[in-house]
């Protein structure tokens, strides 16, 4: 079983959707949480980065964290074309916190 | 600052050939580090630096070296590149300082080994 599991998609919207992607872990040692976004053939950028449980915003970002259902989730308002990427989520132990573990990416489209 | 770099940007090799990546960064961090991506597997970590002069496995280290023998360059070595070594390799480095370990990557070199 795979640390980080994630939804590959790919997942197509309309411009201005609520776009939500979500991502499941196993080890209950993280405290990290971080959500990447990948444009195509370039490196990840970091988008959101949130400790421990609870909601962070940023603009029309919105990170959740549930630790105890072992969950999080990246909500997207007001969805945009510039948006259309690969989001990655990302995730370290406090122990470990320079060793991130990865979500294989959802592909996200969103339509004009 | 130009951030995090990589050359070569694209290399295709023949099976049993060798090459070195080279990643520099000049943002004064710490911590650096090799990833592969492929289809549906994500970012899996090859090797990483905490300091200049020293190095530590990841995930999958095989037949991948490493060195840091300078706090802004880390250089990845394929001895005998073979097919499954064939991806998308990204270098990336972060910094303790503020508390986010905020991991910051190159734009990748794409390598193809027939």
């Amino acid at each position: 079983q795979k640390e980080v599991e994630q939804d590959p998609g790919p997942l197509s919207v309309p411009e201005g959707a609520i776009v939500s992607l979500n991502c499941t872990y196993s080890n209950s040692a993280f405290q990290y949480f971080m959500w990447y976004r990948q444009y195509s053939r370039k490196g990840p950028e970091l988008l959101m980065y949130t400790y421990s449980s609870g909601n962070k915003e940023d603009g029309r970002f919105t990170a959740q964290v549930d630790k105890s259902s072992k969950y999080i989730s990246l909500f997207i308002r007001d969805s945009q074309p510039s948006d259309s990427a690969t989001y990655l989520c990302a995730m370290s132990a406090k122990d470990n916190f320079n060793k991130f573990y990865f979500g294989s990416g959802t592909k996200l489209n969103v339509k004009p | 600052n130009a951030g995090v770099t990589q050359t070569p940007k694209f290399r295709v090799l023949k099976t049993g050939q060798s090459m070195t990546l080279l990643c520099a960064q000049d943002m004064n961090h710490e911590y650096m580090y090799w990833y592969r991506q492929d289809p549906g597997m994500g970012l899996r970590l090859i090797h990483y630096s905490v300091g200049e002069g020293t190095t530590a496995k990841g995930e999958v280290p095989d037949g991948y070296n490493v060195s840091r023998l300078k706090k802004q360059n880390f250089l990845l070595g394929l001895e005998s590149a073979a097919p499954s070594q064939t991806s998308v390799y990204f270098c990336a480095s972060s910094s303790v300082a503020g508390g986010t370990y905020e991991q910051y990557f190159g734009p990748g070199t794409r390598l193809t080994v027939t």
